[in-house]
């Protein structure tokens, strides 16, 4: 069975300080992996996905996640976060037939002044 | 262009009773996937539909049915809700099947009382 985990449930950080939210997947899951993020009250909105190619992606407002097949990791950077970074972040994978979204626990970012 | 569009935003219900919650695809998409998100948990696939037909299915019970219209737009009913189909219920279209990328609405919050 696919599986995707997030490690932290929580991470605290202060504004302008760098940030690394962890994601693992199964080896069954497909290569073509995602990070999602969900403010309050709001549903998904697609922040990056990794689907062929470079092994690094990256998104308009700044993060970016580096696919590592040895270590079947795709872990989301940030270099300065900024209080409207705080949120819910889901990282998700999908499967060849490239349909259903498995998807983490979520980490949520909490960015502090 | 009018994103993913959910209804009703809140539905509040007794055990026992059923539920239909509705979804309006992108312009231009053709297949419709639900999810369920508990609290404090990452989204959970309940199943697709693609050309009116439920292509793909999760670990979901029969009690969850679904139903996609010749315009698109979907359905979902659950039946005989338990306390425990509290949770917000997320829409998502895509572009065409087997299209990686996933739309996601702002969700329906239902609460089983």
């Amino acid at each position: 069975a696919q599986s995707v985990t997030q490690l932290d449930s929580q991470v605290p950080v202060f504004e302008e300080a760098p940030v690394e939210l962890r994601c693992n997947y199964s080896s069954s899951v497909s290569v073509y992996l995602f990070w999602y993020v969900q403010y309050p009250n709001q549903g998904l909105q697609l922040l990056l996905k990794y689907l062929s190619g470079s092994t690094l992606v990256e998104s308009i407002n700044g993060f970016e996640a580096e696919f590592n097949k040895s270590q079947t990791s795709f872990h989301l950077r940030k270099p300065s976060v900024h209080i409207s970074d705080t949120a819910e972040y889901f990282c998700a994978g999908t499967n060849n037939a490239g349909n259903m979204l498995t998807f983490g626990g979520g980490t949520r970012l909490m960015v502090k002044p | 262009d009018a994103g993913v569009t959910q209804s009703p935003t809140h539905l509040i219900k007794t055990r026992g009773q059923q539920v239909t919650l509705r979804c309006s695809p992108k312009s231009g998409h053709d297949t419709v996937s639900w999810y369920q998100q508990a609290l404090g948990q990452g989204p959970q696939f309940i199943f697709q539909y693609y050309e009116e037909e439920e292509r793909q299915r999760g670990n979901f019970p029969d009690r969850f049915s679904g139903h996609q219209f010749p315009n698109y737009s979907s359905e979902l009913n659950v039946n005989a809700l338990l306390l425990g189909d509290s949770a917000l219920y997320l829409c998502a279209s895509s572009p065409v099947r087997g299209s990686y990328e996933q739309y996601f609405g702002p969700g329906t919050r239902l609460t089983v009382t």
